[in-house]
């Protein structure tokens, strides 16, 4: 099973920036998304599709349907800009994105 | 709020076994609530689940790499990786993290392991 991430994404600061994750009828499985940046731990942002962990910020947002999630950042800001990876589960393997790189140029 | 840490050498040499140690900074390994992962990333490259394990001891491998890796709890605060018969491809920063539900929400701030002789 893979999911199908674009390798960079680029986004003027307060604009919206959205990366998408494909994978076979992926709306049926819950996807969880992380943040990277050089040198530390992912860090999670969305899980359970839109659900985000406490002190995430309101601008990061989530969606599921069909064969594709959707990560949308709304307001970007400069120190939105990282790696990021969506993830789901294949029954009992967890699998990862390949990863986007958001630029906020 | 829980804290993770990997240990373990930073160098091992082809054909050896790699293994790591996860620190949980709470007695929490037997707690049903959560499963405890390990995920790796080469250099400039994208995350790689390796498997994870549950409080009872049951475990879930990544199907590439079953055949080498056994994960297993070994005290109330620490889980372990081993990985057999390493090459240079499985150099890369380790990382061991906490799961509930579908989610993976506390990450340890990763090892760097390098194969090499």
């Amino acid at each position: 099973y893979d999911l199908i991430q674009p390798p960079s994404v680029s986004v003027s600061p307060g604009q919206t920036a959205s990366i998408t994750c494909s994978g076979d009828e992926l709306g049926e499985k819950y996807v969880s998304w992380f943040q990277q940046k050089p040198g530390q731990p992912p860090v999670l942002i969305i899980y359970q599709d839109r659900k985000r962990p406490s002190g995430i910020p309101e601008r990061f947002s989530g969606s599921n349907s069909g064969s594709a999630a959707t990560l949308t950042i709304s307001g970007t800001q400069a120190m939105d800009e990282g790696d990021y990876y969506c993830q789901a589960w294949d029954a009992t393997t967890a699998i990862f994105g390949g990863g986007t790189r958001l630029s906020v140029l | 709020q829980v804290q993770l840490q990997e240990s373990g050498p930073g160098l091992v040499k082809p054909s050896q076994t790699l293994s790591l140690t996860c620190t949980v900074s709470t007695d929490s390994l037997s707690s049903g609530l959560y499963f405890w992962n390990w995920i790796r990333q080469p250099a400039g490259k994208g995350l790689e689940w390796i498997g994870r394990i549950y409080s009872t001891g049951s475990t879930n491998y990544n199907p590439s790499l079953k055949s080498r890796v056994t994960i297993s709890i070994d005290a109330s605060d620490q889980f372990s990786l081993n990985l057999r018969s390493v090459t240079a491809a499985d150099t890369a920063v380790y990382y061991c993290a906490r799961g509930q539900v579908s989610w993976m929400n506390v990450w340890g701030p990763g090892t760097a392991v390098t194969v090499a002789s």
